[in-house]
């Protein structure tokens, strides 16, 4: 079947840098999207690899490997705003994408 | 600004009865999707429109169907609620569907109560 596993809650002081991680099973591979959603409202695009490598936006950056079925989203200079549900999404063959349960990030001061 | 649009933000409806949710787009989107989603949970594809072709999921239940009447606009019909229903609705957009960059944009979602 097809799978998305990250953890279900992290916690991290503000300033600091996390990384939240994610492994994937999925019927074929078309890339991996992460998105963050703040509680009661929809998600919203943070990033998209599907080559092997490091993807940098700004305080947010991507990482995939695909030969272990492997991401991470790191983020640094945490800040309060960061607090949120970040979810996890691999596109298999037919290009359907299957979400993770999300990983809830509590961001102390 | 191009975005997507749902209507409305909280619905409260009683058990059994129908319920509309509308969806509306600027962003000129040949796909649009209807997700379900529930408290720390993932969201569940419901269907999704490619242009006027309509793809339903194996596990979406029939009392749960859809209209894209045009490019711009999507409904979710709930026709007989119940206590299980009560979720997060999700309308969501993507220029194509068959490349991976497809990234899908979501709506601000619609809260739906059954009471």
């Amino acid at each position: 079947g097809q799978n998305i596993d990250q953890p279900t809650e992290m916690t991290a002081t503000e300033g600091a840098i996390v990384q939240i991680n994610c492994t994937y099973q999925t019927s074929g591979f078309n890339g991996l999207f992460w998105y963050q959603q703040h509680a009661g409202e929809a998600p919203t695009f943070l990033s998209y690899n599907v080559l092997d490598g490091l993807e940098e936006k700004g305080r947010f950056s991507s990482f995939l490997s695909r030969s272990k079925g492997y991401s991470y989203l790191l983020l640094k200079e945490l800040q309060m705003k960061d607090s949120a549900s970040y979810l996890c999404a691999a596109m298999d063959s037919n290009y359907q994408l299957i979400w993770g349960a999300g990983t809830k990030l509590i961001i102390k001061p | 600004d191009a975005m997507v649009i749902q209507n409305p933000r909280y619905q409260v409806t009683q058990f059994g009865k129908p319920v509309t949710l509308s969806c509306s787009q600027t962003l000129n989107h040949n796909v649009m999707y209807w997700y379900q989603q529930k408290s720390s949970q993932a969201p569940k594809l419901l269907f999704h429109y490619y242009d006027k072709d309509f793809n339903n999921e194996a596990d979406t239940p029939d009392n749960f169907q859809s209209r894209r009447p045009n490019t711009s606009f999507c409904f979710l019909d709930i026709r007989s609620p119940g206590l299980g229903d009560a979720a997060m609705y999700l309308c969501a957009t993507s220029r194509a569907r068959g490349t991976g960059a497809d990234t899908q944009y979501f709506g601000p979602g619609t809260r739906l109560t059954v009471l």
